[in-house]
């Protein structure tokens, strides 16, 4: 089955106690991506990546890593997290450019939700 | 960040009941999408529009691409208690090689009473 995967689902923990949220695709897909939801601010886009070895910053990378080692993986990394990183995260995969103006579909993982005591 | 304006924030309706949504943006987007998100899930593709003022339908949705292409509307008709979720427009910008940014509005949380 298709998917983007991601774990944990669920996670608590403290200040500053260094976390990684793991995503993967079984898709090919050469462009994933981190977004973070939060009541009326709707998915903002955190870190994006184009392929293997390339990422960029999307709207709110303060205070989060990633890396693309490996085409189907892409880890979401909080090296000290704060309080305000409290959120819904979701990872998200498609195919990468296209020389049309069609869309390529991003499709969204089930979710991790973070809590930062 | 840039953000889309989406309206209502949400809505309360009884099933059968028809419902319209709508974003709005300063900005131009060559492409909007609406996505639905269900509790404890990611959202869902359910439309992509491609032109200035296309209508296209999906069941009982129907969404229009703005003429100005600054705005998109979504409509479900016969509203059904599994339409129960977040509805999100996004927009998609062609830039650099980011082509594949998207936008998002801020949600519209539908409830349906039986």
């Amino acid at each position: 089955e298709a998917q983007v995967t991601q774990n944990p689902r669920y996670l608590i923990t403290v200040t500053g106690k260094k976390l990684t949220v793991t995503c993967s695709q079984n898709m090919n897909h050469e462009y994933m991506s981190w977004y973070r939801q939060d009541p009326g601010l709707g998915l903002r886009q955190i870190y994006y990546s184009m392929n293997v070895e390339v990422t960029d910053k999307g709207d709110v990378p303060e205070g989060y890593k990633v890396s693309r080692k490996e085409k189907r993986n892409f880890p979401l990394i909080l090296e000290s997290p704060s309080p305000n990183q409290t959120s819904l995260y979701f990872c998200a995969s498609s195919y990468g450019r296209t020389s049309g103006s069609f869309y390529n579909e991003q499709f969204f993982g089930p979710g991790t939700r973070l809590t930062v005591l | 960040g840039q953000q889309l304006n989406q309206s209502p924030q949400s809505m309360f309706i009884q099933e059968g009941e028809d419902v319209s949504m709508n974003c709005t943006s300063s900005s131009i987007f060559n492409t909007w999408l609406w996505y639905k998100q269900d509790p404890g899930e990611g959202p869902v593709l359910l439309i992509a529009l491609y032109k200035a003022g296309e209508l296209t339908s999906n069941g009982r949705l129907t969404a229009q691409f703005g003429i100005t292409r600054k705005d998109s509307f979504l409509n479900i008709s016969a509203s059904i208690p599994s339409d129960v979720g977040i509805y999100f427009c996004a927009g998609q910008l062609h830039y650099g090689g980011a082509t594949n940014k998207l936008i998002f509005g801020t949600g519209t949380l539908l409830a349906v009473q039986p």
